[in-house]
């Protein structure tokens, strides 16, 4: 079984710009959850998606969105970027027995 | 509120040592799971464990171990006989019973030397 995925792998935008990742969940598996981690910060939660609906959101300003399509890949959106917003992404299938390998997203 | 809290943030030992990396957590929750990560490097999460909060059975594979005590809130991971291959950050996290949302501890960062 493929595990998790997880693309780009590495990302460099501007501030004010918007960015997606991607990530698709194991095959089979329905729900996806979304973590950043930030030296300062840590490892936070930013939302949960089970079969495309959106069950649990951190605490994180609307900027963050993020969906799920049927095949159960979720993106995760990013509007206006701010430099806070460097970071790495990572998502979680199984209820976070496997993540994936994250994004880094660079933040200039 | 739940918290997550690894009170180490840094640990170096020789290879061949043990080595017990602390976990505290606090949640009102009676339904809860812990786990605990290793993160090499690279950046990914690896899954070590997920214990629910009704097994109280201390658990053991091969060098790692794990001591849950829910009288203490604690939730002990033990490696023994470290190797170089041990050097990562490892996380202890705590998910309530009813939603998939992890509350993550800052981290201990273990460093294993020859």
């Amino acid at each position: 079984k493929a595990g998790v995925t997880q693309t780009p792998r590495y990302l460099i935008k501007t501030r004010g710009q918007q960015v997606t990742l991607s990530c698709s969940p194991i095959s089979g598996h329905r729900s996806v959850s979304w973590y950043q981690q930030t030296p300062g910060q840590g490892l936070q939660f930013l939302f949960e998606y089970f079969s495309e609906t959106q069950r649990n959101k951190g605490n994180f300003p609307g900027r963050f969105s993020g969906r799920q399509f049927s095949n159960s890949r979720s993106e995760m959106n990013v509007s206006t970027l701010e430099l806070g917003d460097s970071a790495l992404y990572l998502c979680a299938s199984v209820y976070e027995q496997y993540f994936g390998p994250g994004t880094r997203l660079t933040v200039t | 509120a739940q918290k997550v809290t690894q009170a180490q943030t840094e640990i170096s030992v020789v290879e061949k040592e043990d080595v017990t990396l602390d976990c505290v957590y606090e949640t009102r929750d009676t339904t809860y799971y812990l786990f605990w990560y290793k993160q090499p490097p690279s950046g990914e999460l690896v899954f070590l464990i997920r214990r629910n909060s009704f097994d109280e059975q201390n658990e053991i594979s091969g060098r790692y171990s794990w001591n849950f005590q829910k009288s203490t809130s604690s939730f002990n991971f033990t490696i023994t006989a470290s190797q170089v291959v041990d050097s990562a950050v490892y996380f202890c996290a705590l998910r309530p019973g009813t939603a998939s949302k992890l509350t993550f501890g800052t981290g201990t960062r273990l460093q294993v030397t020859l």
